[in-house]
């Protein structure tokens, strides 16, 4: 599976956009972009997962660069409980999720 | 949609005991599950691949002996930890397997094991 860098941290503010990047420049033609979060002390929340067309759903939006070589999860109004860990991970269908040091979000008032 | 629980949250239990923990798919069925475990202020790290009607299959370190897993049927994986030590203190999570949405993983909310 694709091998993906991200920041290590970034401070949102509360009720603005907050854009994470994620480095997949080895990303295969069948592997998919997925992002999880880590809320503190609890198991992983799937957010959303794309193969080369933008996606949006109720949570975030997911940007794929037309080379597919990075992408951005937008979370369109930060709040407090979105601070956690993100996960950006390229995963084939069939293959199992392995997961990095991912980017600590902490959203600020 | 896609809710997967585990039981129990948390266990404290004495050296040399065997501790189980479930894994359910509420409202789906999961042919595939997954068991990882975090230590504190680590990534998750995958154990096992849970498959239904079939042997689980271990990553390199973890011994089999020691984790039993069974996925008894398509919405329930147990993890059993053998003979529990304090090294095996840890964040246990489970995972379940959803075809239906091009095969995303979906996870449970974890159980804490302190072993004493």
């Amino acid at each position: 599976d694709a091998k993906t860098t991200q920041p290590p941290s970034m401070d949102c503010a509360e009720g603005r956009a907050a854009n994470l990047p994620c480095n997949h420049s080895t990303i295969s033609g069948n592997e998919y972009v997925y992002w999880y979060r880590q809320i503190h002390s609890q198991g992983p929340q799937y957010i959303i997962h794309g193969l080369k067309n933008n996606e949006t759903n109720e949570m975030a939006s997911l940007i794929i660069t037309e080379d597919r070589k990075s992408s951005t999860l937008i979370l369109p109004h930060a709040t407090l409980r979105d601070t956690a860990v993100y996960y950006c991970i390229g995963k084939a269908a069939g293959n199992k999720l392995t997961f990095g040091g991912g980017t600590r979000v902490l959203v600020k008032p | 949609g896609a809710v997967v629980s585990q039981h129990p949250s948390w266990v404290i239990c004495k050296s040399g005991t065997s501790v189980k923990i479930e894994c359910r798919s509420l409202d789906f069925q999961a042919t595939t599950m997954f068991w990882y475990r975090q230590f504190p202020k680590q990534s998750l790290m995958l154990m096992a691949t849970s498959n239904e009607g079939s042997k689980a299959t271990y990553e390199q370190g973890v011994e089999k002996d020691k984790f039993l897993i069974n996925h008894a049927s398509l919405t329930l994986s147990t993890l059993t930890v053998t003979s529990a030590h304090p090294e095996d203190s840890s964040f246990y999570i489970c995972s379940a397997l959803s075809g239906a949405y091009q095969e995303t993983q979906y996870f449970g909310p974890g159980t804490r094991l302190l072993v004493l």
